[in-house]
């Protein structure tokens, strides 16, 4: 397996506009997981699904971000309209029901100028 | 939801010595995990101690669980440059709750 993919490995933006994260988690894994990483506040949790379905998505800081997954192997994490205060580096991450941890992606490093 | 903290924030020592990290936390946990995160990468999973272990080792990775002090350590043995990373305690919670990260340690290994 490939493990969690992530695309583009890096995004700059001009504030104001829509700014869309792609995630291929690992085949056969339930759970897939976006966090946020920034040096000052370390990595949050952003949303997490289960097999498809939003389970908690308290972690999303704005209106201005979304997140779908429409089947197994794809999820979108969506910002509009992008602000400066959003670049950071996401994370997306996918394990499965009784496994001992996550797999991570490598991650997209979005910049909002 | 708690977040584990790390001890230090960075590390720095020579090739061939022993890095020691710390990790502290507030309530009761199902598991600790041990992840490290190279430069520009993501998180990888090292190890993992239930809460009714007191102690693991996975190579040249030791830790230990201590529930009473609810704190968590990190051996690494005979340190490597490429051992060079930040490292990261999560906390899993009763239930699936996701893992908590803390904000991690720094690790410099000098050659």
């Amino acid at each position: 397996d490939a493990g969690v993919i992530q695309s583009p490995r890096h995004e700059v933006t001009e504030m104001g506009q829509e700014v869309t994260l792609r995630c291929k988690p690992i085949s056969g894994h339930d759970y897939l997981f976006w966090y946020r990483q920034t040096m000052m506040r370390g990595l949050e949790l952003l949303i997490y699904f289960n097999n498809n379905v939003p389970i908690d998505d308290s972690g999303m800081p704005e209106d201005r971000f979304s997140a779908k997954m429409p089947n197994a192997s794809f999820s979108t994490l969506k910002i509009q309209p992008s602000e400066p205060r959003d670049s950071a580096v996401y994370f997306c991450a996918s394990s499965r029901t009784g496994a001992l941890g996550y797999t991570f992606g490598s991650g997209t490093r979005l910049t909002v100028v | 939801s708690q977040q584990g903290e790390e001890d230090p924030q960075a590390l720095s020592i020579q090739e061939g010595e022993n890095a020691t990290m710390n990790c502290s936390y507030k309530t009761s946990i199902n598991n600790l995990q041990w992840y490290r995160q190279n430069s520009g990468r993501g998180l990888v999973h090292l190890i993992l101690i239930r809460s009714n272990e007191r102690e693991k080792h996975s190579g040249r990775l030791r830790v230990t669980l201590d529930t009473s002090k609810k704190s968590s350590s990190l051996l690494i043995t005979a340190s490597r440059a490429a051992d060079t990373a930040s490292y990261f305690c999560a906390i899993l919670n009763s239930g699936n709750t996701p893992l908590v990260f803390g904000k991690g340690t720094r690790l410099s290994v000098i050659a």
